[in-house]
């Protein structure tokens, strides 16, 4: 069965430095792969997505993820932090039949000034 | 556009009363649809989905259940909480797993 394990469940940075977020992941079949972040007290919003082709996908809030076969990993990254990028952030993968999406268990990113 | 309504967004619940919570999908037919549960400081635990009306596969055995009575239309109850039940309850819904899941904003019960 697919899975994914996120390196780290707290990482803080200073505002405008770089942001890099780690996913592995472990699956037997192409992997669809997904980071998403979470607000507090809010539901997940879908950052960016790896289904086929590039390897480097881009998303919303000037983040990007690289497709790492070789690796088995997805790394989530943004060169210059945010305060407002303070959040949790969820890798996943597609697992199965049913397109049941399988979390890691997720990074807390602090930003102070 | 699709949307996906969630409620209530807070909820604080004796131990041992029933519960029920709603989630609806509009913009949308026959989607996939998903319970997860995030408790404290865990990550996102599946909980249900549910790919047609009135089929619902359990991912982990537990004090809760859930129904899908209608095609956009998803619900997760118990009998009888458990202090262990307390969380943030989030509903999703998918059509196929290349675009992902869109997520509810979230139900966060507290069981005392």
């Amino acid at each position: 069965a697919q899975s994914v394990t996120q390196l780290g469940s707290h990482v803080s940075v200073s505002e405008g430095a770089l942001v890099l977020l780690r996913c592995n992941y472990s699956s037997s079949v192409p992997p669809y792969l997904f980071w998403y972040v979470q607000y507090p007290n809010q539901g997940l919003q879908l950052l960016l997505k790896y289904t086929t082709g590039a390897t480097l996908v881009k998303g919303i809030n000037g983040f990007e993820a690289e497709f790492k076969k070789s690796e088995t990993s997805f790394h989530l990254t943004k060169p210059s932090a945010h305060m407002s990028d303070a959040a949790e952030y969820f890798c996943a993968v597609v697992s199965g039949g049913y397109n049941k999406l399988i979390f890691g268990a997720g990074t807390r990113l602090a930003v102070h000034p | 556009s699709q949307t996906i309504h969630q409620w209530p967004a807070t909820l604080v619940q004796p131990v041992g009363s029933p519960l029920s919570l709603e989630c609806t999908v509009e913009g949308t037919s026959n989607p996939n649809l998903y319970w997860y549960r995030q408790a404290a400081g865990r990550g996102l635990q599946l909980l249900f989905y549910s790919v047609g009306i009135g089929q619902i596969s359990s991912e982990v055995p537990q004090n809760l259940s859930a129904s899908r009575p209608q095609d956009r239309q998803f619900i997760l109850s118990s009998k009888k909480l458990l202090l262990s039940d307390s969380g943030f309850y989030l509903c999703a819904w998918g059509v196929q797993g290349i675009y992902g899941y869109t997520f509810g904003s979230g139900t966060r019960l507290t069981v005392v």
